[in-house]
C-alpha cells in the first residue's frame, strides 16, 4: 500500500509569519508530485505539478520544493495573509498508472 | 477555464435508496475520477475512468459503481445507500497519458447525508 503523509495536520499562524509544511511519500516508481489549495465552499485547485528531483517551483508567495531520492517535498508560503487559509493536498503519482494518492492535508489558519 | 460541474452541493436521502451523482466536464478530457473525503483521511479514490466505457476501480470501491456513457459525464451510483457512505464526494477530470504532467481539476463538491 503507498502512503502518502503531511505534516502538520494543522498549522496555526499570523498573519505575516512564514510557514512551510511536509509531503513525504514513496521514492520508488516516482511520476509526478501534486500540490493543490482547497478553500473552504470552493474545490481543490491545482499549485503545481513536480517532476523533476530538485524542482522548485515559485507562484506568487507560494513556492514548493521536490526530493525525489529521499521522498518528501516542502511547501512554503512567505508571509502569510488571511486569504492564504485553506487545506493543502499533496498528491502523489507513480509511474504505473493516472491516478493520484493524496495525503490527508494540512489545515493551515492565518489570523489577522 | 476548466468547468467541472457536480449536479448537487447538498443531497439528503435515506438508507437503501439508489442514489446518481453526475458530474460533467467541459474540457474533453479523456480522464475523470470519483473521491470521497472523510475529516482526517484525505481524499480516497473510488472509481475512474481513462475512456468512454472504461472504468476501474479505485481503493474504495465497495458500494460504489460507475457508467460513462459519454466523454464528458462520469456518474457515480450508490446502489442501496448505507450511512457510512455520508460523505463530500468529488469529481474531477484530467488529461490522459499524453498530457499526464497536467494537474487534476475538481468540482466544487457533493455533501451526501443518508439518513
Amino acid at each position: 500500500i503507498l502512503n502518502v503523509e503531511q505534516s502538520p495536520q494543522s498549522l496555526h499562524v499570523q498573519e505575516g509569519d512564514s510557514t512551510n509544511f511536509t509531503c513525504s511519500f514513496p521514492s520508488s516508481n516516482f511520476y509526478a508530485l501534486h500540490w493543490y489549495r482547497w478553500e473552504t465552499a470552493k474545490s481543490p485547485e491545482a499549485l503545481f505539478v513536480m517532476t523533476l528531483n530538485g524542482d522548485e517551483k515559485k507562484k506568487g508567495r507560494i513556492s514548493a520544493t521536490l526530493n525525489t531520492k529521499e521522498g518528501y517535498s516542502y511547501l512554503y508560503i512567505k508571509g502569510s495573509q488571511p486569504e492564504d487559509s485553506a487545506t493543502y493536498l499533496c498528491a502523489f503519482k507513480g509511474n504505473q498508472g493516472g491516478k493520484l494518492i493524496f495525503g490527508q492535508g494540512t489545515e493551515l489558519s492565518v489570523k489577522p | 477555464d476548466v468547468k467541472v460541474t457536480q449536479s448537487s452541493r447538498y443531497l439528503v436521502k435515506r438508507t437503501g435508496e439508489k442514489v446518481f451523482l453526475e458530474c460533467v466536464q467541459d474540457m474533453d478530457h479523456e480522464n475523470m475520477f470519483w473521491y470521497r473525503q472523510d475529516p482526517g483521511l484525505g481524499l480516497r479514490l473510488i472509481y475512474f475512468s481513462y475512456d468512454v466505457k472504461m472504468k476501474e476501480k479505485g481503493d474504495i470501491p465497495e458500494g460504489y459503481s460507475v457508467s460513462r456513457e459519454k466523454k464528458e459525464r462520469f456518474s457515480l451510483i450508490l446502489e442501496s445507500a448505507s450511512t457510512n457512505q455520508t460523505s463530500m464526494y468529488l469529481c474531477a477530470s484530467s488529461y490522459g497519458f499524453s498530457r499526464a504532467n497536467q494537474p487534476q481539476h475538481f468540482g466544487d463538491g457533493t455533501r451526501l447525508s443518508i439518513l
